[in-house]
C-alpha cells in the first residue's frame, strides 16, 4: 500500500541551527502539507503546497520555514533558525485531490531543539 | 475559524462498551472527516461525510452529521483496547487546508 515517508524520524538540534525535515508523499498525489503537533497538544496546520508553490500558511509559518520540492518526489521543509518552541512532531501529508479528499499522513519526525 | 473542537478531551471506557465523541465547528463544511492517532504516530483517515449525509457507517464506526448544529459525531461500538488512541474531527476549507479540532483521547480498560 503506497504510503508518505518522513525522514529523519527524530531529529536534535541545537537552537539557532538550520534543520530539513523531508517527506517523500505517494507518488500520484497534487497536494501537499505539512503539519505540527506539540507534545499533546492539536495538529496545527502550517503550509500547503501545490503546482509547484505554496497555497496556503498559517501565521506559524513565517520567514523562518520554507518549503521545496526539489526533485519531483521529495518535498522538505526548512527551518533556517530554530527556536526552543520549534519543539515538536512534524506531519507531513498528501492528497491525490483537494477538498474532499482523504489525507494520508507520515510517522512524523520529532524535533527537539536544546 | 473552520476548525472542529472535539467533546470530550478524554474518556476512558471498558472493553465492550460504545464510545462517543463529538465535534463542533465554525463555519459551513463540504464535509467532515475523522483521523486517529496512535500514541506518537501519524495521523490515520479513518472515515468521511459529506454535508448532503446525516449518517455514515463503517465497520463498528458510525457518524453522524447536523450541519444545522454544526456538529458531527463518532461512535465506537463494541470497543476494543486496540481503539486507544486519539480521535480528530478535520473540515476542509478548501483544497488547501484541512484543519484539525483538539482531539479527544480514548482508553481503552480490557
Amino acid at each position: 500500500e503506497p504510503e508518505v515517508t518522513q525522514t529523519p524520524s527524530h531529529q536534535v538540534t541545537q537552537m539557532g541551527q538550520e534543520v530539513i525535515l523531508r517527506c517523500v508523499p505517494i507518488s500520484n498525489h497534487l497536494y501537499f502539507y505539512w503539519y505540527r503537533q506539540i507534545l499533546g497538544q492539536k495538529v496545527e496546520f502550517l503550509v500547503s503546497f501545490y503546482n509547484n508553490e505554496i497555497s496556503e500558511k498559517s501565521e506559524i509559518f513565517d520567514d523562518q520555514f520554507s518549503v521545496e520540492r526539489p526533485d519531483g518526489s521529495n518535498f522538505t521543509l526548512k527551518i533556517r533558525s530554530t527556536k526552543l518552541e520549534d519543539s515538536a512532531m512534524y506531519f507531513c501529508a498528501s492528497r491525490d485531490r483537494g477538498m474532499a479528499a482523504e489525507a494520508f499522513f507520515g510517522q512524523g519526525t520529532r524535533l527537539t531543539v536544546v | 475559524s473552520q476548525q472542529g473542537e472535539e467533546d470530550p478531551q478524554a474518556l476512558s471506557i471498558q472493553e465492550g462498551e460504545n464510545a462517543t465523541m463529538n465535534c463542533s465547528y465554525k463555519t459551513s463544511i463540504n464535509n467532515l472527516q475523522w483521523y486517529r492517532q496512535n500514541s506518537g504516530r501519524g495521523l490515520v483517515h479513518l472515515i468521511l461525510i459529506r454535508s448532503n449525509e446525516r449518517e455514515k457507517h463503517s465497520g463498528r464506526l458510525r457518524v453522524t452529521l447536523d450541519t444545522s448544529k454544526k456538529s458531527s459525531s463518532l461512535l465506537i461500538t463494541a470497543s476494543r483496547a486496540a481503539d486507544t488512541a486519539s480521535y480528530f474531527c478535520a473540515t476542509d476549507a478548501n483544497d488547501y487546508k484541512l484543519s484539525f479540532g483538539a482531539g479527544t483521547t480514548v482508553t481503552v480498560r480490557a
